[in-house]
């Protein structure tokens, strides 16, 4: 079982641009999340979403749309990509939605923007 | 809004020597977890803790929930250069979403 798998896995961008980051899990999850890290500042959550067919905001959304588009896949978009969104993007999945699930996360999108 | 710290934000100790990093909420927890992420690698889930005064044991690692839940630590004895990384707690608010730490780098020196 691969996991959490994310692509790609390095992207750089022009300030404008809009790309759409990969997120897809094969442990049969119910939820997904996707998060930025930056340094000194944790992992902050961006979206989320508890189950096939919902999504909804974190803690930083503002910049960013997702697409729950399976069980399986869950996708996050910038449509028009900022330096300030230069980070590292996890995506992560848990059984179910709670404060309780232990998170499995991917490898990471290394993200740039000029 | 609820936060949750951790200090040291940086820890530099010599190979065989132990470690301590803290986490504090402004809030009580129903749970706390801890994740290490090897440098250049993705947070990896460590342990839960879920009753109040609980001390669970992984090898060299000892995690302790506070009796109040609003702090928990994670204590590494003698550690290794394998033990190099950044250790994160988390915690969750309004029950459902967990908001992490900004982390305990470890650097190990051999």
């Amino acid at each position: 079982n691969a996991g959490v798998t994310q692509t790609p896995k390095f992207q750089v961008l022009k300030t404008g641009q809009s790309m759409t980051l990969q997120c897809a899990q094969d442990m049969n999850h119910n939820s997904m999340y996707w998060y930025r890290q930056d340094p000194g500042m944790g992992l902050r959550l961006i979206y989320y979403s508890a189950s096939e067919g919902t999504t909804d905001k974190g803690e930083v959304p503002n910049g960013y749309n997702v697409s729950r588009l399976n069980k399986r896949e869950f996708s996050l978009r910038l449509e028009s990509a900022a330096p300030s969104q230069t980070s590292v993007y996890f995506c992560a999945s848990s059984e179910f939605h709670g404060g309780d699930q232990p998170q499995h996360f991917g490898d990471g999108t290394r993200l740039s923007i000029l | 809004g609820q936060q949750v710290m951790q200090i040291p934000q940086y820890q530099h100790v010599q190979e065989g020597e132990d470690f301590t990093t803290y986490c504090n909420s402004s809030t009580t927890l129903s749970n706390i977890q801890w994740y290490k992420q090897r440098p250049g690698g993705h947070p990896v889930f460590l342990i839960q803790l879920v009753k109040s005064g609980e001390v669970k044991k992984q090898k060299r690692l000892t995690f302790q929930f506070g009796e109040a839940k609003k702090n928990s630590s994670l204590h590494i004895t003698a550690t290794q250069t394998t033990d190099v990384g950044t250790y994160f707690c988390a915690g969750p608010i309004l029950y459902d979403k967990v908001i992490f730490g900004p982390g305990t780098s470890l650097s190990v020196i051999p």
